[in-house]
């Protein structure tokens, strides 16, 4: 089993419509969750960040983690062809709170 | 201010040759990391600096890799050498310290092809 897994996508969504993103992890002593945007051929950009259990809104964006499913999503409204990115989920885990473990990425494409 | 910072951007050498990639972290940020990212294996942990300390250096994949940190700000990532399949957009990233969740921040990256 992978330690972060995330639907490779690509994932089509109508300009302003809701995407949903979402992220498994495997290990139970993950501690923090992260969610990063990249557009092709840039680094990575931290969108959100989530360590508790619940939802966490910040603008278009919100985050929601379930530690007992070991799942975390991201949610975007009113999506844009600005938002047109791979997603990656981060995680770390028990004992190494500073190491980020990645999913592979969703390729999302809002269309105009 | 300004943000993490690497260099060069893009190298192209030949296999068997010795490359070095630098990274200048955010100022202030005592944490430094770097990553690779290649094709079909997302982005993988290579080793974390803790001021001049490497404290994890796990994800190192061969000893042909090592990095040094100097004066808590610059680090080089060395690769000794290389081999085609070193090829990769190998990232640095900083946050500001230990201590609880850190917001780790990207630079552009160096991609690095061995031909």
């Amino acid at each position: 089993q992978k330690e972060v897994e995330q639907n490779s996508g690509p994932l089509s969504v109508p300009e302003g419509a809701i995407a949903s993103l979402n992220c498994t992890y495997s290990d139970r002593g993950s501690q923090s969750f992260f969610w990063y945007r990249q557009y092709s051929g840039k680094s990575p950009e931290l969108i959100m960040s989530i360590y508790s259990n619940g939802d966490k809104e910040d603008g278009r964006f919100t985050a929601q983690l379930n530690k007992a499913s070991q799942y975390v999503s991201l949610l975007i409204r009113d999506s844009q062809p600005s938002d047109s990115a791979t997603y990656l989920c981060a995680v770390t885990r028990g004992g190494s709170n500073y190491k980020l473990t990645f999913g592979k990425g969703t390729l999302l494409t809002v269309n105009p | 201010g300004a943000g993490v910072s690497q260099s060069p951007s893009n190298k192209v050498t030949e296999k068997g040759k010795d490359v070095e990639l630098r990274c200048d972290p955010i100022s202030g940020h005592t944490a430094l990391y770097w990553y690779r990212q290649s094709l079909g294996q997302g982005l993988e942990f290579l080793i974390y600096f803790q001021g001049n300390s490497a404290p994890d250096k796990s994800g190192l994949p061969s000893d042909r890799f090592s990095a040094e940190r100097t004066g808590g700000s610059v680090s080089t990532l060395t690769i000794q050498r290389t081999q085609q399949e070193d090829s990769a957009v190998y990232l640095c990233a900083s946050s500001l310290g230990a201590g609880g969740p850190q917001t780790q921040y990207f630079g552009p990256g160096t991609r690095l092809l061995v031909l």
